[in-house]
């Protein structure tokens, strides 16, 4: 079966503008979180969905949110990005939410 | 709030060797679960093995094993007969059983593999 899948692979964006990371769960998986990997600051907690609600929030500014649809499918957004947002985001699927995760590969983002 | 600590930024080992890469971690939970996860280049988190910390006895997959020490609060991972394959950036994971059940990671090792 599929794994989970993100796009794009890389993104350069200028600093100011905003983007948005996807992410497709693995088929049945209904729970979506979502990491940034940084070499300064290792891998850190974002979010996480469960059915279209958000259950969990890391300490990340404003301007890091997301959104789950009901297919649960799964987007991350960046507004007015900053050089420091430079970074590996991956997001990881799981079937309920005390299952095991499966990660994608990951989106790596650059700011210029 | 749980942390979790890997004292070994690299570690290298001869092929077919075995190699012990360390964790430590802290928390105030009585119930939980601890992992160790692969991520080779191809940038994929890769679950090695899981531990919940009210079994007793140290999970075991293939040549991967771990030293899971409750009281201690360590949890260390032996890979045994080193592959090339092996050779990848290493992250121990706390996941805890109540509230926000997100993964903590530890900092990580770089696991070389000499042949």
């Amino acid at each position: 079966k599929a794994g989970v899948t993100q796009t794009p692979r890389y993104l350069i964006k200028t600093r100011g503008q905003q983007v948005t990371l996807s992410c497709s769960p693995i088929s049945g998986h209904r729970s979506v979180s979502w990491y940034q990997q940084t070499p300064g600051q290792g891998l850190q907690f974002l979010f996480e969905y469960f059915s279209e609600t958000q259950r969990n929030k890391g300490n990340f500014p404003g301007r890091f949110s997301g959104r789950q649809f009901s297919n649960s499918r799964s987007e991350m957004n960046v507004s007015t990005l900053e050089l420091g947002d430079s970074a590996l985001y991956l997001c990881a699927s799981s079937l309920g939410v005390t299952g095991d995760y499966t990660f994608g590969s990951g989106t790596r983002l650059t700011v210029v | 709030a749980q942390t979790v600590t890997q004292s070994q930024p690299e570690m290298s080992v001869q092929e077919a060797e075995t190699v012990t890469l360390s964790c430590t971690y802290d928390t105030s939970e009585s119930d939980y679960y601890l992992f160790w996860y692969k991520q080779p280049p191809s940038r994929q988190m890769i679950l090695v093995i899981r531990q919940e910390a009210y079994k007793q006895q140290n999970a075991t997959e293939n040549r991967f094993s771990v030293n899971f020490q409750k009281a201690a609060k360590s949890f260390s991972l032996k890979i045994s007969d080193s592959q090339l394959g092996d050779a990848a950036m290493y992250f121990c994971a706390y996941r805890g059983k109540q509230g926000a059940q997100k993964l903590v990671f530890g900092q990580g090792t770089r696991l070389t593999i000499n042949p």
